[in-house]
């Protein structure tokens, strides 16, 4: 049973562009969404997060945006760069504390075209 | 670097043994979560510990056990090991509960193969 799906394996995209990365969730208990992003040989590594309490959230390059209503939430990077070529996991959690129990996505391997 | 350290970064065994993979906090953090990852799958949570005490399970196998010791640091001890076992494992900590912190903070993993 996989709570929070990402459906797209694989992603390229030209740089400058916009990349925009999905993610759907099926438990209506959870409640903070996180990104992360991960290099390999590297533990995945924090990028941005959401509460349920907001529909959008930005940090620089990255926004993130979540539909309740549709249990979806996506990230925006903006401008795309190189660098950002990494696997991105969608997690979730519905802890009272939004930073245990994640249940992470099966992730998106972003690849940024020079 | 998180500030979470584990070792050994590569692992390989044969089956029905056991080894012990070994996981250090960052300073001042009392969880530590451990995860598994197998091939194109995502992060399975497996345990979490805070301060000593366990937390909270996830799919956890019952010949898998963890501990956190006073110091704080944790060990994954997996025995009669398969072949579906081989994966990536991380550990992973976060702050003191309440105490703001967005999120966990991942080691870099060690690799496990069972031969």
């Amino acid at each position: 049973d996989q709570q929070v799906k990402q459906n797209s394996p694989s992603l390229r995209v030209q740089e400058g562009r916009i990349s925009i990365l999905n993610c759907d969730y099926t438990n209506s208990m959870f409640d903070y969404f996180l990104w992360y992003k991960k290099y390999p040989a590297e533990g995945p590594t924090f990028l941005i997060s959401i509460s349920s309490i907001k529909d959008k959230n930005e940090d620089g390059r990255f926004t993130v945006f979540l539909n309740k209503s549709a249990k979806h939430l996506s990230l925006h990077i903006v401008p795309s760069q190189p660098g950002d070529s990494a696997v991105y996991f969608c997690a979730a959690s519905d802890s009272n504390f939004g930073n245990e129990k994640l249940t992470f996505g099966t992730g998106t391997r972003l690849t940024i075209i020079p | 670097d998180s500030g979470v350290t584990q070792t050994p970064k590569h692992l390989i065994t044969a089956t029905g043994q056991r080894v012990t993979l070994r996981c250090s906090p960052r300073s001042g953090d009392l969880s530590v979560y451990w995860y598994q990852q197998s091939l194109d799958q995502g992060l399975q949570f497996l345990i979490q510990y805070y301060n000593g005490e366990e937390r909270a399970k996830g799919n956890i196998l019952e010949r898998f056990s963890a501990q956190q010791f006073p110091d704080l640091h944790s060990e994954l001890n997996l025995s009669s090991l398969e072949l579906g076992d081989s994966a990536l494992y991380f550990c992973a900590s976060s702050p003191p509960l309440g105490e703001g912190g967005e999120t966990q903070y991942f080691g870099p993993g060690t690799r496990l193969l069972v031969l």
